[in-house]
């Protein structure tokens, strides 16, 4: 299996308050993205990142911000949390998304209350 | 605007015979298409992958096809078996796009014995 963990696992979080949600790479790949996935609507893509410092904005960019100021490590960070942002938020790696397969961590289940 | 879809939401096949999935595209500069298998609370794992200088890529019982002039590929799995039932996602990439990898909004697959 790929060496990616996303922490936490689970979290519940009050309406309002910011959120950080990681994930941390051991594979030394270039890319990795931050997708939410909610039913009838796939993986979106909320951002991704092509190298250190290094991100834009996906399809579903509105109330999140990133970072990489490692290879290895994404953060996904939803400023104000809003019951919209429910969902399962999945990080995926890459070393190059034009050749070959992404990997994804296990997941994260957000629930904002 | 959903640059990748795929429009059934669900299909029901019996063990044995012949399960197709169909993924849609409008982005022409799409190169780089792939297959995503999903069983719940887990991450999407990679299934099978195809470039766009192909048509046609086969593994095991998966095989994947690309009609470009109709913008559409599908995954052809023979034959079926219950261990295939999950959720399958289509995804495209453009080398032009810095590398951004779209997924489809998937379709749950249900194999009958």
């Amino acid at each position: 299996d790929a060496g990616i963990t996303q922490s936490p696992r689970h979290k519940v979080t009050e309406t309002g308050t910011p959120v950080t949600l990681r994930c941390h790479q051991t594979e030394n790949h270039r890319y990795m993205y931050w997708y939410r996935q909610d039913p009838g609507h796939g993986l979106r893509l909320i951002h991704y990142s092509y190298g250190v410092k290094d991100t834009d904005k996906g399809e579903v960019s509105d109330g999140y911000s990133v970072s990489r100021s490692k290879t290895e490590d994404f953060l996904l960070t939803l400023e104000s949390a809003t019951s919209s942002q429910t969902s399962v938020y999945f990080c995926a790696i890459s070393e190059n998304p034009v050749n070959t397969e992404a990997f994804f961590g296990q997941g994260t289940r957000l629930t904002v209350v | 605007d959903q640059q990748v879809k795929q429009n059934s939401p669900s299909l029901s096949v019996q063990e044995g015979r012949i399960s197709i999935l169909n993924c849609d595209y409008t982005n022409s500069m799409f190169d780089y298409f792939l297959w995503y298998k999903k069983y719940p609370a887990e991450g999407p794992t990679f299934l099978i992958s195809i470039s766009s200088i192909k048509d046609k890529n086969e593994d095991g019982r998966f095989t994947v096809f690309l009609n470009k002039s109709a913008k559409h590929l599908s995954l052809h799995i023979v034959p079926s078996q219950p261990g295939d039932s999950a959720v399958y996602f289509c995804a495209a990439s453009d080398r032009n796009q810095g590398g951004k990898l779209i997924f489809g909004q998937g379709t749950e697959l249900s194999v009958k014995p």
